[in-house]
């Protein structure tokens, strides 16, 4: 059964603290994905990767960066955390050769304080 | 800009009550379009269509695409409280990106 999981459901951080949001996958996959999701505006692309130490931008990038050192990690990293940045954040992985879409994982919700 | 519209954007229906939910997109480079269901964390997978006019079917739950006029429907008949959620349609480019509709939020009450 393919896993992905991310390290926290819940977290609570300070305006301008440094947060990183965990996502780790066990099935080999290529591709590893970030998306917030906000009522009203569905999934929103922030980074993902296709490969060991490679990034990509998604559709709304700014005030976000990414890590990927493993092929089975990728992490988000909120530089200096806004109330803005509160959110659902869901990670996602799949294979780079297949149509069928990604495996997510539970969700880490993010509140800004 | 690539986008996805989901209608509407959320519905309360009864139990036994059938249900039309709506996708329309615009795709530069069209892959396959799915549906997921999201209830109180990650959206699972529904079904994925690639090829117009072909029905997918699970149960109570069908999926049909047009990708002529640019468009899926997902239908739920004889709806049950436990199919109240967050209903996502997304675009699958290729390159693997997916592109999300802002979702349905269907209510059934009984």
């Amino acid at each position: 059964d393919v896993k992905v999981t991310q390290s926290s459901r819940y977290l609570v951080k300070r305006t301008g603290e440094k947060v990183f949001l965990e996502c780790v996958q066990d099935m080999d996959h290529e591709n590893m994905f970030w998306y917030r999701q906000d009522p009203g505006l569905g999934l929103r692309l922030i980074y993902f990767s296709y490969d060991v130490k490679m990034k990509e931008k998604g559709d709304i990038p700014e005030g976000y960066s990414v890590s990927r050192e493993k092929k089975e990690r990728f992490s988000l990293i909120l530089e200096s955390a806004s109330t803005n940045q509160t959110s659902m954040y869901l990670c996602a992985s799949s294979f780079s050769d297949r149509a069928y879409g990604y495996t997510f994982g539970s969700g880490t919700r993010l509140t800004v304080v | 800009e690539d986008k996805v519209v989901q209608s509407p954007l959320s519905l309360v229906v009864h139990e036994g009550d059938t249900v039309t939910l709506n996708c329309s997109y615009e795709v530069t480079n069209f892959r396959s379009l799915l549906w997921y269901k999201q209830e109180k964390k990650a959206p699972t997978f529904l079904f994925m269509l690639t090829s117009s006019g072909i029905e997918k079917k699970s149960g109570r739950l069908s999926s049909i695409l047009d990708k002529k006029e640019l468009f899926s429907i997902l239908n739920i008949t004889a709806t049950q409280t436990g199919d109240s959620a967050v209903y996502l349609c997304a675009v699958m480019e290729y390159g693997n990106k997916l592109v999300f509709g802002a979702g349905t939020i269907l209510r059934v009450k009984s």
